[in-house]
């Protein structure tokens, strides 16, 4: 069974551009988040989509950055426009069971904004 | 202060050593507890779930004092490829989906 994959593993933009990452979970699982890693700082949740929905997006930095799951299925997070801020490593997660915290990480997109 | 904290470390051991790590948190409404495992440059995998009782699995043993808010992770006879980042986490209160994490404690386990 084929695992979170996510895309691109890496992208380097300059500060002012749009990139636009995207996960696709784990067949079947409606739960879907996005994590994120600046270098040094703790993983920091940024939202949580349950199929479709927005269940919970409190962590999204603010509005340069839109988050989609279209048909519940795969998930895009737009960062528009990039700041040298929002460098780090995006994680997508997915679980079909929610209370276990065990969520199954895709091996993240790392962002270099210049 | 910090909702999770963690010695960041860097922990250096010989092969089979034991090793401790211990993380405190702040929120004491905080409901399930978990420690991750993340290699260099790799997504965080789920190591084990820590439980009130404590929990072990192989040489893993985890252990949960709610009233000090505190929880460790004891690793018996290290291999090398314990050699690793060990991630402290805690679901927010009244929400069983939201992970907190801690910074992750480095241990490089020698031969």
């Amino acid at each position: 069974e084929a695992g979170v994959t996510q895309f691109p593993s890496h992208s380097v933009i300059e500060k002012g551009q749009t990139v636009t990452l995207r996960c696709d979970p784990i067949s079947g699982h409606d739960n879907l988040y996005w994590y994120r890693r600046v270098m040094g700082k703790e993983i920091k949740f940024l939202l949580h989509f349950v199929k479709e929905s927005k269940q919970d997006e409190s962590g999204m930095p603010n509005n340069r950055f839109l988050a989609e799951r279209t048909g519940g299925t795969y998930s895009t997070l737009k960062v528009q426009p990039a700041e040298l801020e929002d460098s780090g490593v995006y994680f997508c997660a997915s679980t079909g069971t929610v209370n276990t915290g065990e969520l199954f990480f895709g091996e993240g997109s790392r962002l270099t904004v210049l | 202060r910090k909702e999770v904290e963690q010695d960041p470390g860097p922990f250096n051991v010989p092969e089979g050593a034991t090793v401790a790590f211990n993380c405190t948190y702040s929120n004491s409404a905080s409901q399930s507890f978990f420690w991750y495992r993340q290699d260099c440059r790799k997504e965080p995998k789920l190591l084990m779930s820590v439980y009130s009782s404590g929990n072990e699995d192989g040489r893993f043993t985890a252990q949960l004092n709610r009233a000090s808010q505190y929880i460790s992770l004891l690793i018996r006879d290290s291999k090398l490829s314990d050699s690793a980042t060990y991630l402290c986490v805690v679901t927010s209160a009244g929400n069983n989906r939201k992970l907190i994490w801690g910074l992750g404690t480095s241990l490089a386990v020698n031969p």
